[in-house]
């Protein structure tokens, strides 16, 4: 079964600095894998997506992700973290059904 | 209205009321789902709807009890909660189906709180 581990609950980083956030997904086949962020008391936006193709996908907001399969990696970069993305992130991996497996979350806390 | 709207955004109710939570998206979607999202928990699946038939219920107390009139909205009916039972409650949409190709689009939330 499809399952998703984001190991990182927590990370902080300074305004201006470079953002990594890990996910590792296990799943058979090419997985549909999905980013999403949460600021407080929101519901769930996108950010971005992969299906296909060329594996480095851009995103929202100035996010990015790689997927790699080698590693079963899908990691969501930032080259410069701005304050107002302070938020929960949350990635995810299509499951058949129609459903969506989510990692547990990082709660990204930025510094100025 | 655009995307997925949710009321009420807030609710308060004690334990012998009954109240319902509703959900409607302005996305042409077939496929819609309620979701509960605990403090320091993961955010659990409860129910799926996909061309208005129950897919899925992820063995969700009765006390909760869904309703799919049609593709557009979706209600959470609410009676004699717990204080556990206190989370945001999250209703999504997406293109209906049984693929693993599934993005979904999440309404703002309701948080209850029960007393």
């Amino acid at each position: 079964a499809q399952s998703v581990t984001q190991p990182d609950i927590h990370i902080t980083v300074s305004e201006g600095a470079s953002l990594e956030l890990r996910c590792n997904y296990s799943y058979g086949a090419t997985p549909y894998l999905f980013w999403y962020v949460q600021s407080p008391g929101q519901g769930l936006q996108l950010l971005l997506k992969y299906f296909s193709g060329d594996t480095l996908v851009q995103g929202i907001k100035g996010f990015e992700a790689e997927f790699k399969r080698s590693q079963s990696s899908f990691n969501l970069r930032k080259p410069s973290v701005h304050w107002s993305d302070a938020a929960e992130y949350f990635c995810a991996v299509g499951r058949y059904g129609n459903k969506l497996v989510f990692g547990a979350g990082t709660i990204l806390r930025v510094k100025s | 209205e655009t995307g997925v709207t949710q009321t009420p955004r807030h609710l308060v109710m004690g334990m012998t009321n009954k109240k319902s939570l509703k959900c409607e998206q302005h996305l042409g979607h077939n496929a819609m789902y309620w979701y509960k999202q605990s403090a320091k928990k993961p955010l659990e699946l409860m129910f799926v709807y996909n061309f208005k038939e129950q897919t899925e219920n992820n063995s969700v107390p009765s006390r909760f009890s869904p309703e799919c009139p049609n593709s557009s909205h979706l209600f959470l009916h609410l009676h004699t909660l717990q204080p556990e039972d206190s989370a945001l409650y999250l209703c999504a949409s997406s293109h209906g189906g049984r693929s693993e190709y599934n993005e979904q689009f999440f309404g703002p939330g309701t948080r209850l709180t029960v007393l």
